[in-house]
Order: structure tokens, then sequence, then C-alpha cells
């Protein structure tokens, strides 16, 4: 019955390496997104789909990729990963952008990269 | 650039006790919201606040708005040990690029 779901749950790989992290939500909602949060609790935006289309693309490195299949899904696919891409990545979705909604937020994919 | 901002960045409370986490933001925005992060989960959404005066409660957490300060307020009334977490607040609306800002949260430590 989770709303937000992520998998992996932890990802340990090397640098240099591509990956990807999967994101899925089952409450019927058009609009998701994908946070970063460092070591230090910072949370920032990186991107925002709404019904497959992409409305925010932060000032991200372009080896971040972010897929929208579907209105339920949204991956994000990191490629040639750097020691500072780890991090806990969360994702999470809101009935619309640009109103007053609650995002509701995944349980994070906690990403150490070696 | 919006900026938010909370303090204090860190809060050692004692049980009974109240309490209360300032947010601050930089420019004009529509929402404003307070979540709660317990160690190695996921965020929780606590309140959402829309318009200049708005005050809302749950349990032992009353959260404000003044929109004219740019300010937020999370109070904690008799502060329990179930509360330890740590706790963001987030702005968004047209001003902010309708995308949520948040803040660099607060963490909170309550002790017996």
């Amino acid at each position: 019955d989770t709303a937000v779901s992520q998998t992996p749950k932890y990802l340990v790989t090397q640098m240099g390496n591509d990956k990807s992290i999967k994101c899925e939500q089952n409450l019927g909602h058009d609009t998701m997104y994908w946070y970063k949060q460092d070591s230090k609790k910072f949370l920032k935006i990186m991107f925002s789909y709404n019904n497959k289309e992409l409305i925010i693309n932060e000032t991200v490195p372009n080896r971040f990729s972010p897929k929208s299949p579907d209105k339920a899904h949204l991956n994000l696919h990191i490629n040639s990963l750097e020691l500072g891409d780890s991090a806990v990545y969360f994702c999470a979705s809101s009935q619309e952008p640009w109103t007053p909604d609650t995002q509701y937020f995944g349980p994070g994919t906690r990403l150490t990269v070696l | 650039e919006l900026k938010v901002e909370q303090n204090p960045l860190f809060l050692s409370m004692q049980e009974g006790k109240n309490y209360t986490i300032y947010c601050n933001y930089s420019t004009t925005s529509d929402r404003l919201y307070w979540y709660r992060q317990d160690p190695g989960k996921s965020l929780e959404s606590l309140f959402v606040l829309l318009s200049n005066g708005a005050v809302k409660q749950e349990g032992r957490l009353m959260a404000s708005l003044d929109t004219k300060a740019r300010l937020s307020t999370l109070h904690i009334t008799a502060a329990v040990h179930d509360l330890s977490a740590t706790y963001f607040c987030a702005v968004d609306g047209k001003a902010a690029g309708n995308k949520l800002t948040f803040g660099g949260g607060t963490r909170v430590l309550v002790k017996p």
C-alpha cells in the first residue's frame, strides 16, 4: 500500500559506473519530482514531470537524466557517477504542480559512490 | 533567487518545555510547508499555510505564517521525546519559480 516507492533503497557503486533509480506512485497524481539531499541534510529539487512532460529542470549535470514512461513512474538515470553524487535521492509526487498541494515523498535511495 | 533560512539549526529540548523554530524566506511566496524527517526516513508533511495570519495546529505542534514579515514559526508545546526529528520548512509559488525550496532544517532532540 506504499504511496510512493523507490528502488533500490541503498545503492553502492564505483566511480564511473552508470546507475538508475526507479520511482513509482500509486496515488493517481499527475506530477512527480526528484530531490537530492546531501550529507548536511540540505534538500534541493532536481527535476519535475507533469503528465510525462518535464516542467522543472534545475541546474544539474547532464549526467543526470530523468525519464517518465507514464504518469505513475519517474526514473532517474545517472551516468559516469562521481564521488559528489553520493547523497540520498527522494522521489515525490503531488496532484498538480503550481497549486497548494502537499508533495508526498518516497522512502529515499541512499547512493554511495566509492 | 529565493532563500529560505531556518533557525536554530539544532535545538536541544527538555521534555515539558515550549520551543519555537523560525523560518524566514527572501521573496514573496504563495505557500509555506512544514515537513518532519525522522533519521534515515522520508519526509512527512505536517502543515500547509496559504495566507497571511494562517495558523494550524496538530497535537503539540502549531505553525503560523506572517507573509508581510516573510516569517513562519513552528511552535512546540510541552515537548516530548517522540518529537525528536529534523523539521524542514519549504516555500513555493510564482515568485519562487513554482518549485519547492527548502530551508536547511532544524534538528530537534528532546531529552528526558
